[in-house]
Parts: C-alpha cells; structure tokens; sequence
C-alpha cells in the first residue's frame, strides 16, 4: 500500500549490532504496529502505539524497542541484535473509523 | 487473552472447484471484528473480506464469503470457482479492544492454499 513504506527493505546485520527499522504513513492513522512473521507462528505483535508517545508492548516485546516522536513515523529498534530476530518485520496501520489494519511491505531482516 | 487458531496448515483445491478455510478463536468480547488476510508470494499482506461480530449477515466478496458461527466462534472463508492467483497463504484475524480504547489485531498461523490446474 502506497500510503505505508518500510525501509529497509533487506538488511543483513551481525550479531550483536544495533537495527533500527523505520515505518513511515501518509494516511494520518492513529495506530501503528510492529508485527514479526516466522513459519508456523503467523504474525505476532511485538509493539504498537496508539499516539504520539504512547506505545504498548505485544506478545513477543524482548529484545525490542519502539518509539514515535511523530504521527507519521514509528520506529523498531533492535538494542543488540541476535539470530533468533531474524525474520520478516511488517508495520500495520489502522485507524478507528477504518477498522481493517493496513501493511507496508515488509523488512526481511537477516542476522548472522 | 483472545487467541486465534487455524488448524489447517496446508490446503489444496482443483481450479474451478471450491475450498474452505478454516478458523477459529477465543473471546470474552460480544462485539468486535473478524478479517481474513491473503498473502501471496509477493508478500504483501492483502486484506479478503471482514465481519462485524454484531451483524448476522454473512459477509461477501465476489467468489470469497464467509461462514460466521458467532455462539461457536467459528470464522470460516469458502473460495468459490478457485483460481490459480488465489494460491497463496491465507490468516485469519481478530481485533480486539484493548484498555484505553486501543485495538490490537491478533493473527492466526495461517493456511497455505495450493491451486491445482
């Protein structure tokens, strides 16, 4: 969807390196999130935020940071980066009004 | 907690025919909304069809509909006259409401669908 980006799109990263994923969203929707996607688990929340400044953990928060300084912009961070993070990162949006959650693309995050 | 449970990993349908898709979930919640996602090699996760827990009415998409068990917490999706571009993974999801008024989606393993031509 055009109105959700995800950079990077791939990226391959060391053990014990930090990561920053960044979501970006033109739609001026209220709510964001992180979700990870690993065969045989679908997708599981790691973060949300329903504000500016207001995030809440998911199922699966160890490891993970979030932070929204803006209503367009929610980022993920990786503190120390390790295999077990490997996988596919998506960003969702949704709004009130709108109640399906809408995808960005993607980041296939690879660690070595 | 809610959960959501797609017990059918992996299906396969013959072109023409019809499929369904199974899923099922836990809630204490009387109104909330239930949605079946597609993902196709491509990765994009692409929204199917959605149901409003408070209507009766089956929900409908063109060939895509389906089967809401609201007592049983049953959410299945019948694919009619399948193709071959329906092949893909498919989730079934449920959004609840948090404290705070904040929704949180909550997604089964998912069911990969093969088309047979």
């Amino acid at each position: 969807d055009a109105g959700i980006t995800q950079s990077p799109r791939h990226k391959v990263t060391e053990t014990g390196t930090p990561v920053t994923l960044r979501c970006h969203q033109t739609e001026n929707h209220r709510y964001m999130y992180w979700y990870r996607q690993d065969p045989g688990h679908g997708l599981r929340l790691i973060h949300y935020s329903y504000g500016v400044k207001d995030t809440d953990k998911g199922e699966v928060s160890d490891g993970y940071s979030v932070s929204r300084s803006k209503t367009e912009d929610f980022l993920l961070t990786l503190e120390s980066a390790t295999s077990s993070q490997t996988s596919v990162y998506f960003c969702a949006i949704s709004a009130r009004d709108r109640p399906a959650v809408l995808f960005g693309p993607g980041t296939r995050l690879t660690v070595t | 907690a809610q959960t959501v449970t797609q017990s059918q990993p992996e299906m396969s349908v013959q072109e023409a025919e019809t499929v369904t898709l199974s899923c099922t979930y836990d809630t204490s919640e009387s109104d909330y909304y239930l949605f079946w996602y597609k993902q196709p090699p491509s990765r994009q996760m692409i929204l199917v069809i959605r149901q409003e827990a408070y209507k009766q009415q089956n929900a409908t998409e063109n060939r895509f509909s389906v089967n809401f068990q609201k007592a049983a917490k049953s959410f299945s999706l019948k694919i009619s006259d399948s193709q071959l571009g329906d092949a893909a993974m498919y989730f079934c999801a449920y959004r609840s409401v948090g404290t705070s008024g904040t929704y949180k989606y909550i997604f089964g393993t998912g069911t990969r669908l093969k088309v047979l031509a």
